[in-house]
């Protein structure tokens, strides 16, 4: 699986738009880009996750440029409840056994 | 139903016990998973179950034994723990499909080895 490349850390204000970079310049046309947090002391939770197109659900959006070698995740209106860990993962399908393999992620600190 | 339950929530342990850490999904989903956390680090996986069958054992210690009772089912068996093998335990679930996978994580289970 395509490895990826996220910031350390971002601060984003309250109500403001976050923008979470995340860079897989070595992804298969196969491979999914998926978006999952962690809030401190809970379990990973899903966000969104896109192959080509741009996604968009009630969490946030996925940009993906057209060569596919980086994704912006965008929360519109970032609150406190914002504040976690994100990751970015790049996996294909079924044949690599379905896992996956967290990296280090982006550590977004909302403030008021 | 869409959570996955972990109990318990807290586990303090010898290194002499044994004692299981146990996951519950009524999703209807047929792929089963064991992260491990270590504090300030990401999850690591430590297996995968696919159709009740381990497909993904990530060169785990023997110490740790897990099992897939049935498809709504997994358990993860302690026994001889180190301290260094304090944790937080994560257990999720996806469904098995050909395209996009979607994990359904637990909250974890906190695990401490005195």
């Amino acid at each position: 699986d395509a490895k990826t490349t996220q910031p350390t850390s971002m601060d984003c204000a309250e109500g403001r738009a976050a923008n979470l970079p995340c860079n897989h310049s070595t992804i298969s046309g196969n491979e999914y880009v998926y978006w999952y947090r962690q809030i401190h002391s809970q379990g990973p939770q899903y966000i969104i996750h896109g192959l080509k197109n741009n996604e968009t659900n009630e969490m946030a959006s996925l940009i993906i440029t057209e060569d596919r070698k980086s994704s912006t995740l965008i929360l519109p209106h970032a609150t406190l409840r914002d504040t976690a860990v994100y990751y970015c993962i790049v996996l294909s399908p079924p044949n690599s056994g379905y896992a996956l393999n967290f990296g280090k992620g982006t550590s977004l600190l909302v403030t008021p | 139903d869409t959570e996955v339950t972990q109990t318990p929530k807290h586990l303090v342990m010898g290194m002499t016990n044994k004692k299981s850490l146990k996951c519950e999904q009524h999703m209807g989903h047929r792929a089963m998973y064991w992260y491990k956390q270590k504090a300030k680090k990401p999850p690591e996986l430590m297996f995968v179950y696919s159709y009740e069958k381990l497909s993904i054992n990530e060169s785990v210690p023997s110490r740790f034994s897990p099992e897939c009772p049935n498809s709504s089912l997994l358990n993860l068996h302690l026994h001889a723990l180190q301290p260094e093998d304090s944790a937080l335990y994560l257990c999720a679930s996806s469904q098995v499909s050909s395209g996009a996978n979607v994990l359904t994580f637990g909250a974890g289970s906190r695990l401490t080895v005195l």
